[in-house]
């Protein structure tokens, strides 16, 4: 199985909701990512997870907020997003060997609105 | 701020011709070249990657020629078709995977 999961594909919330991007992958990787796409842009990093620990943060602002129940499982919870937040939320995963040179695997996306 | 430079932004190819992205990095310590291919409305998918101790990596139509002394990798696409039409982005990592700007290959029928 080489399929990074994303749920849900597409996500329509208000300024005030509180919401949660969901990612699973069983390739026994150990580092896993959140990126966000902006159309006709590339993917900019959001948030490394190795091993399930934190090891990168991009500055990102505090609305956005990752976790990693486990080795396969990455959420995003998201809270009082502005309408500049609406993207494509992107989950990655790759060996977790060398986290930034390892091949990594991409999810098909959460496309997010926010209104 | 390490960049990786990717031209042309946008490529318009018949079918049957060859398809060329180049892609230009700074840090000579980057050791992983991925290219990847991203289709409307899904997640960028691997297509092909080259290590700087090899000059070219064939797959099928896909070619990459890597130039370590000018510090440039480039995408072939031969034979290209209407259903290579997406983005591609070239990436190297540099303290995380810095992707190109991208470009959007259209090939007409």
């Amino acid at each position: 199985d080489t399929e990074v999961t994303q749920t849900p594909k597409h996500l329509v919330m208000g300024m005030t909701n509180k919401k949660s991007l969901k990612c699973e992958q069983h390739m026994g990787h150990r580092a896993m990512y959140w990126y966000k796409q902006k159309a006709k842009k590339p993917p900019e990093l959001m948030f490394v997870y190795s091993y399930e620990k934190l090891s990168i943060n991009e500055s990102v602002p505090s609305r956005f907020s990752p976790e990693c129940p486990n080795s396969s499982l990455l959420n995003l919870h998201l809270h009082a997003l502005q309408p500049e937040d609406s993207a494509l939320y992107l989950c990655a995963s790759s060996a977790g060997t060398r986290p930034i040179s390892d091949e990594q695997f991409f999810g098909p996306g959460t496309r997010l609105t926010v209104l | 701020q390490q960049q990786v430079k990717q031209s042309p932004q946008s490529l318009i190819v018949q079918k049957g011709g060859i398809s060329i992205i180049n892609c230009a990095y700074e840090n000579t310590a980057f050791d992983y070249f991925p290219w990847y291919q991203q289709f409307p409305g899904k997640g960028p998918a691997l297509l092909i990657a080259i290590r700087p101790d090899v000059s070219e990596k064939k797959e099928g139509r896909f070619t990459i020629s890597f130039n370590k002394s000018a510090k440039q990798f480039s995408l072939h696409i031969m034979d290209s078709q209407p259903g290579d039409s997406a983005t591609y982005f070239c990436a190297a990592p540099g303290g995380k995977l810095i992707f190109g700007q991208g470009t959007e290959l259209s090939v007409k029928p």
